[in-house]
């Protein structure tokens, strides 16, 4: 049983450019939702996915803005990357039957 | 105030040694709990669900006190493998997104 796999693992970008990352969820799981951790923090939720639509959003501003598909995939898009955007981003999937979330290894984002 | 808080550590204990981490929370209608551990630049796992009534799994205890809205982790025993962050999570109530402490850092010597 495949977990939540995200890609790519390790991202180096510039300042002023855009990224898209991307999560596959664990098999059986409808909702995606995407993690900022910054070095020494806990993980800062950004936005939830569930049936294609945001849920609900965390307070991120709109440069970062995501993407669910059919089959619960789901995507991270960051524009106008600025140097506090360099983060692990994590992607964790969930079903309303089974509590508990499984997240992804996560994205290592470095902006420069 | 931050909606879930942790001591950030780190603690420095030798194997061997019983710890205990506690959490705040502020929001009182928060609904479930959880204890994740991540290790150094990877992501965070599951250790257990915190109950009312209080868990234990092997050496690990949870416990929620409501009242006083914090929840604990106890690890007895220690390894060198427990050496980890731990994360506090909450749920708020009537959602389904849980909140994560900045987290614990302990380091188990020998």
């Amino acid at each position: 049983d495949a977990g939540v796999t995200q890609s790519p693992t390790h991202l180096i970008k510039t300042r002023g450019q855009q990224v898209t990352l991307r999560c596959s969820p664990k098999s059986g799981h409808d909702t995606v939702s995407w993690y900022q951790q910054a070095l020494g923090q806990g993980p800062q939720f950004i936005f939830q996915y569930y049936e294609e639509e945001e849920r609900q959003r965390g307070n991120f501003p709109d440069r970062f803005s995501g993407h669910q598909f059919p089959n619960y995939s789901s995507e991270l898009n960051v524009n106008a990357l600025l140097l506090g955007d360099s983060a692990l981003y994590l992607c964790a999937s969930w079903t309303a039957t089974n509590y508990g979330y499984t997240f992804g290894s996560g994205t290592r984002l470095t902006v420069v | 105030r931050k909606e879930v808080e942790q001591d950030p550590g780190p603690f420095n204990v030798p194997e061997g040694a019983t710890v205990a981490f506690n959490c705040t929370y502020s929001n009182s209608a928060s609904q479930s709990f959880f204890w994740y551990r991540q290790d150094c630049r990877k992501e965070p796992k599951l250790l257990m669900s915190v109950y009312s009534s209080g868990n234990e799994d092997g050496r690990f205890t949870a416990q929620l006190n409501r009242a006083s809205q914090y929840i604990s982790l106890l690890i007895r025993d220690s390894k060198l493998s427990d050496s980890a962050t731990y994360l506090c999570v909450v749920n708020p109530g009537g959602s389904y997104i849980p909140t994560f402490g900045r987290g614990t850092s302990l380091i188990v010597h020998p």
